[in-house]
């Protein structure tokens, strides 16, 4: 199985800032990488597809980028609705993997 | 627009099957998509069950492997998710999606099932 690793675990910010979030994987996966957001009690939304490719209707406040084994996410300028869960998934094999999530907090 | 609504009991008896279905409206289950079921224990992270075409194609993970059955009722436009031998660290939200291009864009809001006697 490929191992998904993102860093940090949990992370404080506050409204305004640029936060980055990212994520390893233990073999290269091309771009197969989606990255996915969670709020308490909701399923997950996709933010990014294909590594870098904005899902339609999600803010452009939102980057992917990487590819091989290294990506991150950015988000430019938080706003109150971003603090929540954020997860990336491999989508190079199956199983398809999922990073442990990473906690936006606000600070 | 495209939703997915995954019903079924939300108690379960140890050593028991967790059956679970997934009805998706506003397409129909033939199309080039593979439906996915995803799980998330409670206060943890998502795990990949497995995933289902409309020909009955399947893949499953591994570690679930034995004890899994997917199955599509395309005449129903819904596909299901079967568990046997289920133990208490089977209690999860567990939730349907669609993949497209790879990723999963459209995920129902998923349903809680807690194993326990």
């Amino acid at each position: 199985d490929i191992q998904m690793t993102q860093s940090p675990s949990s992370l404080s910010a506050s409204v305004g800032d640029r936060v980055t979030i990212t994520c390893r994987a233990s073999q290269s996966i091309s771009s197969y990488l989606d990255w996915y957001q969670q709020k308490p009690g909701k399923a997950p939304k996709l933010l990014i597809y294909a590594a870098s490719s904005l899902q339609s209707g999600v803010p452009s406040r939102f980057t992917g980028s990487g590819s091989g084994t290294d990506f991150t996410l950015t988000i430019s300028s938080l706003q109150p609705e971003d603090f929540a869960t954020y997860y990336c998934q491999q989508s190079y094999s199956t199983p398809y993997t999922f990073g442990q999530g990473t906690k936006l907090e606000i600070k | 627009q495209v939703q997915l609504q995954e019903s079924g009991p939300g108690l379960v008896k140890p050593s028991g099957t967790l059956s679970l279905t997934c009805a998706v409206s506003g397409a129909s289950i033939i199309t080039s998509n593979w439906w996915i079921w995803v799980r998330q224990p409670p206060g943890k992270g998502l795990e990949w069950i497995g995933e289902i075409y409309h020909s009955g194609s399947t893949n499953y993970n591994p570690s679930l492997k034995s004890r899994v059955t997917m199955s599509v009722d395309k005449s129903k436009n819904q596909f299901s998710l079967k568990l046997t031998s289920v133990t208490v660290a089977d209690t999860a939200v567990y939730y349907c999606a669609r993949q497209e291009v790879g990723a999963f864009d459209i995920w129902g809001q998923g349903t809680m099932v807690t194993v326990f006697s």
